[in-house]
């Protein structure tokens, strides 16, 4: 069956050091990829997506390259703040050509990010 | 436009009692899924609607969870009896039933069973 596993957490750092969360992943068929960022008090947001090998998604700074080779999204910012402190969830999706649930999402057990001025 | 409403936002019960969420979607969305999220893990999905059929409920414990969605819109989850174990946050989501589509989430009920 599919599963997401991240590093282990929580991750503390400074302001304005660099960010990686490893997120590696076993799944059939044609997976889509996904970070998902659950700010404190709020529901999970989309961060950003992959829905093929190599597609590179990215938004608000934050980048990960769909490996297909490796089976990894690995979650990476160049210079975290302090408004980036959350917990972030890698998950997969596998699609209609591949599937059998299609839309069913499968997260990682997510990782803890403290962001200290 | 509107998220994805839920309620109650918090719920404490007794074990062995009974409760039930709910959850309105985005308009226009005709996937729906709930999600349990235990302290420290990621969510899992415990069922998911398109329209008002079930499409996965695999991993639903059906001897004590049960799940509708009337009409294809709102949607109620309900827990009878529950255990302490349930205690999670359960979460709602819902999609354009369309490949690639985004799942957007409510902010969730955090049920505590005691």
């Amino acid at each position: 069956g599919n599963s997401v596993t991240q590093m282990e957490g929580p991750v503390t750092l400074s302001e304005e050091a660099f960010l990686t969360i490893n997120c590696t992943y076993t799944a059939t068929g044609y997976p889509s990829l996904f970070w998902y960022v659950q700010y404190p008090g709020e529901g999970l947001q989309l961060l950003l997506k992959a829905t093929k090998a190599d597609d590179k998604g990215s938004n608000k700074g934050f980048e990960a390259t769909y490996r297909k080779e490796t089976t990894s999204f690995h979650l990476e910012k160049g210079s975290v703040q302090v408004s980036d402190s959350a917990v972030y969830f890698c998950a997969l999706r596998t699609d209609l050509r591949g599937g059998t649930s299609y839309g069913k999402l499968t997260f990682g057990q997510g990782t803890i990010l403290t962001v200290h001025p | 436009e509107a998220g994805v409403a839920q309620s109650p936002r918090y719920k404490i019960i007794e074990k062995r009692q009974s409760v039930a969420f709910w959850c309105n979607p985005i308009s226009g969305h005709a996937t729906l899924y709930w999600y349990q999220q235990i302290l420290g893990q990621g969510p899992k999905l415990l069922i998911q609607f398109q329209n008002n059929g079930v499409v996965d409920d695999s991993q639903l414990p059906k001897d004590r969870f049960s799940a509708e969605r009337l009409k294809g819109v709102d949607s109620t989850l309900k827990i009878q009896p529950a255990k302490l174990e349930d205690s999670a946050v359960y979460l709602c989501a819902s999609s354009l039933p369309l490949d690639g589509s985004e799942a957007f989430f409510g902010q969730g009920t955090r049920l505590t069973v005691v």
